[in-house]
């Protein structure tokens, strides 16, 4: 499948590091998302993107910053990472989302990015 | 908020036998999704839920989702090895975000 690309696969950054994770859907979706994987929450919601805007910040914190800036990209935006931020990083596109929907869609997830903290 | 509980948590299963797996939501729901993550990949969407009481099937997979929209479940009838992998149910409300429950992880014994 090739609908959701992410890069790099694999990442390996220092605390003291700041490093970007790309997303990029070919779907001609409206919406984005960051989730973040690990052992102790399996899929954890970050942030969602509809239409470029940033509609949904799950408390999540100031060290990681989303960035989108057209319905095809998404970024995440990594400095002074702590090593509990080791996770596998998942993106994903849906056709739209809203409150104004009755349903949700069905989310397109890319590979994910393995973060390790050292 | 909204919180999705999945069990059990780990389903060893014999190859051939069967198994189901239950997802419950604190509130009530509008749909229900179900994803699959096989080992090492990414969740892969199987199927949407809408209505009360719907049931939908996929060759040996069948989804349920409760009366009371608030429960759905997979069952799964003589398994096989390509169904090793986790399985999750999301819980989405009026097209607000999914929450995804914690996931069954299958493991089939050959």
């Amino acid at each position: 499948e090739t609908g959701v690309t992410q890069t790099p696969r694999h990442l390996v950054m220092g605390m003291t590091n700041k490093k970007s994770l790309k997303c990029e859907q070919h779907l001609g979706h409206n919406a984005m998302y960051w989730y973040k994987q690990s052992a102790k929450k399996p899929l954890e919601l970050m942030f969602v993107y509809s239409l470029e805007e940033r509609v949904e910040n799950n408390s999540v914190p100031s060290r990681f910053s989303p960035e989108c800036p057209n319905s095809s990209h998404l970024f995440l935006h990594l400095h002074t990472l702590q090593p509990e931020d080791s996770a596998l990083y998942l993106c994903a596109s849906s056709q739209d989302y809203g409150k104004g929907l009755a349903h949700n869609y069905e989310q397109y997830f890319g590979p994910g990015t393995r973060l390790t903290v050292t | 908020g909204q919180q999705v509980m999945q069990i059990p948590q780990y389903q060893h299963v014999q190859e051939g036998e069967d198994f189901t797996t239950y997802c419950n939501s604190s509130t009530t729901l509008s749909n229900i999704q179900w994803y699959k993550q096989r080992p090492g990949g990414h969740p892969v969407f199987l199927i949407q839920l809408v209505k009360s009481g719907e049931v939908k099937k996929q060759k040996r997979l069948t989804f349920q989702f409760g009366e009371a929209k608030k429960n759905s479940s997979l069952h799964i009838t003589a398994t096989q090895t390509t169904d090793v992998g986790t399985y999750f149910c999301a819980g989405g409300a009026a097209g607000n975000k999914l929450t995804f429950g914690g996931g069954t992880r299958v493991l089939v014994k050959p």
